[in-house]
């Protein structure tokens, strides 16, 4: 197994522009989770899905960013318009429904808005 | 609602001995799970070991072992034989079992390893 999978691993951009990260989860799993962090703020949930349905979106920051599910297999965070304050490590995450394992995390998108 | 707690922003132990690194929650439930995380510089998060609630023993996985006391909501980890692989920072997590779940971390600990 890949584990999960996430691209890109960095991404420079200029403020106003969109972003879009991409996260594969782990087949099998049901839940898909999307963590943000920085040094302020720690380890942010932002949103997280269980078969591909939201459940909780009360992390997301505000309307500029936007996720989906369109499948098991994938999913994106997309930040438009981009700002400065948005630059973070993003992690994607996924766990299987009954398994207490914990999670099994991507490597992280650096964001880096400029 | 759940908080985590790790007091220790920092911690420093010399190679080849034994650190804990300590962690506190808030919770009304009676059944959850406990974790602690690793994120070496890499930033990879690797679960290095987990805790059911409902246990009183305590999880040992290799020279990492937790010292859970229910009643006083603390969750240790205790690192023997530390190693200079061990340095990173340590994220005390917690999550009910079912109905929700996310899981909510602390802080984090950064242990560095002096040689």
């Amino acid at each position: 197994d890949a584990g999960v999978i996430q691209s890109p691993r960095h991404e420079v951009t200029e403020m106003g522009q969109e972003v879009t990260l991409r996260c594969k989860p782990i087949s099998g799993h049901d839940y898909l989770f999307w963590y943000r962090q920085t040094m302020m703020r720690g380890l942010e949930l932002l949103i997280y899905f269980n078969n591909n349905v939201p459940i909780d979106d009360s992390g997301m920051p505000e309307d500029r960013f936007s996720a989906k599910m369109p499948n098991a297999s994938f999913s994106t965070l997309k930040i438009q318009p981009s700002e400065p304050r948005d630059s973070a490590v993003y992690f994607c995450a996924s766990s299987r429904q009954g398994i207490d394992y914990g999670y099994t995390f991507g490597s992280g998108t650096r964001l880096t808005v400029v | 609602a759940q908080t985590v707690t790790q007091s220790q922003p920092e911690m420093s132990v010399q190679e080849a001995e034994t650190v804990t690194l300590s962690c506190t929650y808030d919770t009304s439930e009676s059944d959850y799970y406990l974790f602690w995380y690793k994120q070496p510089p890499s930033r990879q998060m690797i679960l290095v070991i987990r805790q059911e609630a409902y246990k009183q023993q305590n999880a040992t996985e290799n020279r990492f072992s937790v010292n859970f006391q229910k009643a006083a909501k603390s969750f240790s980890l205790k690192i023997s034989d530390s190693q200079l692989g061990d340095a990173a920072m340590y994220f005390c997590a917690y999550r009910i079992p079912f109905g929700n779940e996310k899981l909510t971390f602390g802080t984090g600990t950064r242990l560095t390893i002096i040689p």
